[in-house]
């Protein structure tokens, strides 16, 4: 079945350490994006990709890295420089050139930092 | 910048019952796409219902259904015959239709639907 993968779904992390968060798609989408979302916000753009070895900042982007090496995956790195990391994180894929760019969502990481 | 409002934080329905969530959207573009998302307590995020702002007609999908004003840049989301399953939170959002950055979706701050038995 074609979706899209993020693991694990419960991630814990000290403070001070940088952690990264997996995201994969089978969906041969060529765009994938990074959400961020915080209890009673909407989602926050993080990053996105449209291609391979392209990404652009969003609009939440300072403490955070990503890299697309491969069009299948867009992992998201949580550097020690994020002040408030803990989060709800979601990955999102979609197809460039369709007309609707409708983005399909992954199941998302909760990401607690002690 | 476009913003996304949704000024109900909570709304509750009776089962079998309809609801109108609201949505209001300033932007000074006029080709754009407009959505409205659910998340269940599943934390998945699954999308309910799409509308192109060139459309006059509003979208229906099922019991779903919207009511698109473009001069108001209102955007409402009506569920008929609501069932259990319905309860979640509900976000709307904007797109770009086209444009260096028609890749972004900004989402409102959403609205968590309660469905009484």
């Amino acid at each position: 079945d074609g979706g899209i993968t993020q693991s694990p779904k419960y991630l814990f992390r000290k403070e001070g350490q940088n952690v990264t968060l997996s995201c994969e798609q089978n969906l041969n989408h060529d765009a994938m994006y990074w959400y961020r979302q915080d209890p009673g916000q909407g989602l926050r753009l993080i990053y996105y990709s449209q291609i391979v070895n392209d990404f652009q900042k969003g609009d939440i982007a300072e403490g955070y890295s990503v890299s697309r090496e491969k069009k299948e995956s867009f992992p998201l790195t949580v550097t020690s420089a994020q002040k408030n990391p803990t989060a709800f994180y979601l990955c999102a894929s979609s197809i460039k050139g369709s007309s609707s760019y409708e983005q399909y969502f992954g199941p998302g990481t909760r990401l607690t930092v002690t | 910048a476009q913003t996304v409002t949704q000024s109900q934080p909570e709304m509750s329905v009776q089962e079998a019952e309809t609801v109108t969530l609201s949505c209001t959207y300033d932007t000074s573009e006029s080709d754009y796409y407009l959505f409205w998302y659910k998340q269940p307590p599943s934390r998945q995020m699954i999308l309910v219902i799409r509308q192109e702002a060139y459309k006059q007609q509003n979208a229906t999908e099922n019991r779903f259904s919207v009511n698109f004003q473009k001069a108001a840049k209102s955007f409402s989301l009506k569920i008929s015959d609501s069932q259990l399953g319905d309860a979640a939170m509900y976000f709307c959002a904007y797109r770009l239709f086209s444009g260096g950055s028609n890749y972004k979706l900004t989402f409102g701050k959403g609205t968590l639907l309660t469905v009484n038995p």
